[in-house]
């Protein structure tokens, strides 16, 4: 069964610290990750998304792919008390479903003025 | 661009009422539509994959009898819900794929339902 593990949290820094949110997969032919933010009550919104192995800056944002070591990161830098939500790392499945994504279930995130 | 809309968000009804839920993409066309349902404090789970002109795939576990989908066209899937009950309560989340390759599925707002 495929899987996505992300660390529940709550991950607490200060404002305009960096947040580093961690995900694992176990779907080894996986090829598309992405992270979305949720803020509570609400649906999930697409912050990145990444293919390559590396880095992909987008603003404050960068996401970090190690697909040897099946890792994917959420890098927030100079957090804002706004960033404060749960962050769910999800991945596009390989073979006959290669179109679904697989959730993890989340980090809460709470960044303190 | 890639909007998509979700329709109602809130729906409060008795038990054994049946619910319609719209998910429609706004500015692009969808051959591919997926229906979630989020209970709290839980990520989402994936209940079915809708495609244009075709039957819905249904996750392990989904009653499909129950969780009837339709996508009609390429703009439009809806979800109905039949003989809600209070166990139904959750949050029902539609998303939408521009194309296959690897883009990434657009989420509407959401749709709480409550059944009393």
């Amino acid at each position: 069964q495929k899987e996505v593990e992300q660390n529940s949290g709550p991950l607490s820094v200060p404002e305009g610290a960096i947040a580093s949110l961690n995900c694992t997969y176990s779907d080894r032919g996986s090829q598309s990750f992405f992270w979305y933010r949720q803020y509570s009550g609400k649906s999930p919104e697409l912050i990145m998304f990444i293919y390559s192995n590396g880095d992909k800056e987008d603003g404050r944002f960068t996401a970090q792919l190690n697909k040897a070591s099946q890792y994917v990161s959420l890098l927030i830098r100079d957090s804002q008390p706004s960033d404060s939500a749960t962050y769910l790392c999800a991945v596009k499945g390989s073979g006959g479903s290669n179109y679904k994504l697989t959730f993890g279930k989340g980090t809460l995130l709470t960044v303190n003025p | 661009g890639a909007v998509v809309s979700q329709h109602p968000s809130r729906v409060i009804c008795k038990s054994g009422t049946s619910v319609k839920i719209e998910c429609r993409s706004l500015d692009f066309q969808a051959t591919t539509m997926f229906w979630y349902r989020q209970f709290p404090k839980q990520s989402l789970m994936l209940m079915a994959t809708s495609n244009e002109g075709s039957k819905a795939t249904y996750e392990q576990g989904v009653e499909k009898d129950k969780f009837l989908i339709n996508h009609a066209s390429l703009t439009l899937s809806t979800l109905t819900v039949t003989s809600a009950h209070p166990e139904d309560s959750s949050f029902y989340i539609c998303s939408a794929l521009t194309g296959f390759d690897n883009q990434p599925q657009h989420f509407g707002d959401g749709t709480r339902l409550s059944i009393l």
